[in-house]
């Protein structure tokens, strides 16, 4: 266990619905991200918080909408969501989010939209 | 772009013997690199983190970083089948942010 958690673990949707990922570190930490890990692609970052402040967004489509509301909580919000973004969706967390700190990530959700 | 690469197909290496990985990467400015294990199904593990010039020992682990040639490298001694996984090299950005570029991974398969 690294203390970074993820809920659900597995997630079936249609396109239509919406639903939530859940991510809470235990780690005391300061930053926390979302990636998305789709087959023979590298991990690609998607947001970046720091003390609950978005401070990057990577051209992530608005069907993902990100929430973060205290610094050991990340929520992403999947609405209307397309096949192509079925995906290992994984939440990290680090110290701060400058500086050469490690990432730490959770279990990840694993994503199959219908 | 950042860009990291890792080339390698498949190592297939027998029980006991060394693994070794490598990685390139395109910013020159880096500053920090990491490696990551990441099991079939599973989420990445961080399993080495180096930042300066030369080598970095943590068990049967070594990692080698070459600033000026832009790479860096990864050794498993002493193989065992619980190494068998995909290794991610990650390498941060100039200026000391912590925005990790991965490269695709290289798997590796211990024979028993």
């Amino acid at each position: 266990e690294t203390g970074v958690t993820q809920t659900p673990r597995h997630l079936v949707m249609g396109m239509t619905n919406k639903k939530s990922l859940k991510c809470e570190q235990h780690l005391g930490h300061n930053a926390m991200y979302w990636y998305k890990q789709s087959a023979k692609k590298p991990l690609e970052l998607m947001f970046v918080y720091s003390l609950e402040e978005r401070v990057e967004n990577n051209s992530v489509p608005s069907r993902f909408s990100p929430e973060c509301p205290n610094s050991s909580h990340l929520f992403l919000h999947l609405h209307t969501l397309q096949p192509e973004d079925s995906a290992l969706y994984l939440c990290a967390s680090s110290q701060e989010v400058v500086g050469s700190n490690e990432q730490y990530f959770g279990p990840g959700t694993r994503l199959t939209v219908t | 772009q950042k860009e990291v690469e890792q080339n390698s197909g498949p190592l297939s290496v027998p029980e006991g013997a060394i693994a070794s990985l490598n990685c390139t990467y395109s910013d020159r400015g880096s500053q920090s690199f990491f490696w990551y294990r990441q099991y079939s199904g599973k989420s990445p593990e961080l399993i080495m983190s180096i930042y300066s010039n030369g080598d970095k020992e943590d068990g049967r682990f070594t990692a080698q970083l070459n600033k000026a040639s832009q790479y860096v490298s990864l050794l498993i001694r002493d193989s065992q089948p619980s190494d068998s996984a995909t290794y991610l090299c990650a390498v941060n950005e100039e200026g000391g942010n912590n925005r990790l570029a991965f490269g695709k991974g290289n798997q590796v398969v211990v024979i028993p």
